[in-house]
């Protein structure tokens, strides 16, 4: 299958700094890709889907100032919490589709952010 | 949206016997399932899928059947293993919404 890769793998930053996570898809172009977020022991929460040169989608309750989505390229998507604090300390996973219809999306190996 | 949720949380089995996974969808419009697997601090790997124009689809060791009139899914995995210890999440269409998960537990 085609590969998504993401970096860094884990962070730990301190309160009120930024974090950029960085999706990429190596062996294909993304036309659409989405983050998620996950805390322990619970399901993976679709945060936003960010199309290639426009602006990202966020999902009902995602503070968009404070998780600045870029989708620059299509192979490149960037998640960047600003100002994190420890509450923001969860494991961030991206995926990408290529554009074909109901094909499964691709994920990447998710980034563990731990805020202090 | 509409709710993509799962029946058991937790399932434990013996090596070498056969689990059974269910699911429970609620966009009876949908029309394309899959199952991932998530591997402890990884992220969801994907196992298997099928359209709605089907109702049985097998993998190697897997098996997903699909009942459009009961909006049910299920997984079975044949002669489980060690290594298919992990959470299980079904999903519906290209954008995986994910339910709460199914956490198989293999037991040597």
């Amino acid at each position: 299958g085609a590969v998504v890769s993401q970096h860094p793998s884990w962070v730990i930053c301190k309160s009120g700094t930024s974090v950029k996570i960085e999706c990429r898809s190596l062996d294909f172009q993304a036309t659409t890709m989405f983050w998620y977020r996950q805390f322990p022991k619970q399901s993976l929460m679709l945060m936003a889907t960010s199309n290639e040169g426009s602006k990202a989608t966020y999902e009902q309750g995602v503070e968009k100032d404070k998780f600045l989505i870029n989708h620059a390229s299509l192979t490149l998507s960037t998640l960047t919490v600003t100002s994190a604090h420890p509450e923001d300390s969860s494991f961030y996973i991206c995926s990408a589709e290529g554009g074909r219809v109901n094909t499964e999306a691709f994920f990447g190996q998710g980034t563990r952010l731990t805020v202090v | 949206g509409e709710s993509v949720g799962l029946h058991l949380p937790t399932l434990s089995v013996q090596e070498g016997d056969n689990s059974i996974i269910n699911c429970a969808y609620s966009n009876s419009a949908s029309d394309y399932f899959i199952w991932y697997k998530q591997e402890s601090g990884k992220g969801p790997q994907f196992i298997i899928d099928i359209r709605s124009n089907m109702d049985k689809r097998q993998g190697q060791r897997v098996t997903v059947l699909l009942n459009k009139t009961v909006k049910h899914l299920s997984l079975q995995i044949a002669a489980t293993q060690p290594g298919d210890s992990a959470v299980y999440f079904c999903a519906e269409s290209y954008i995986p919404t994910f339910g709460r998960g199914t956490s198989l537990i293999v037991h040597p």
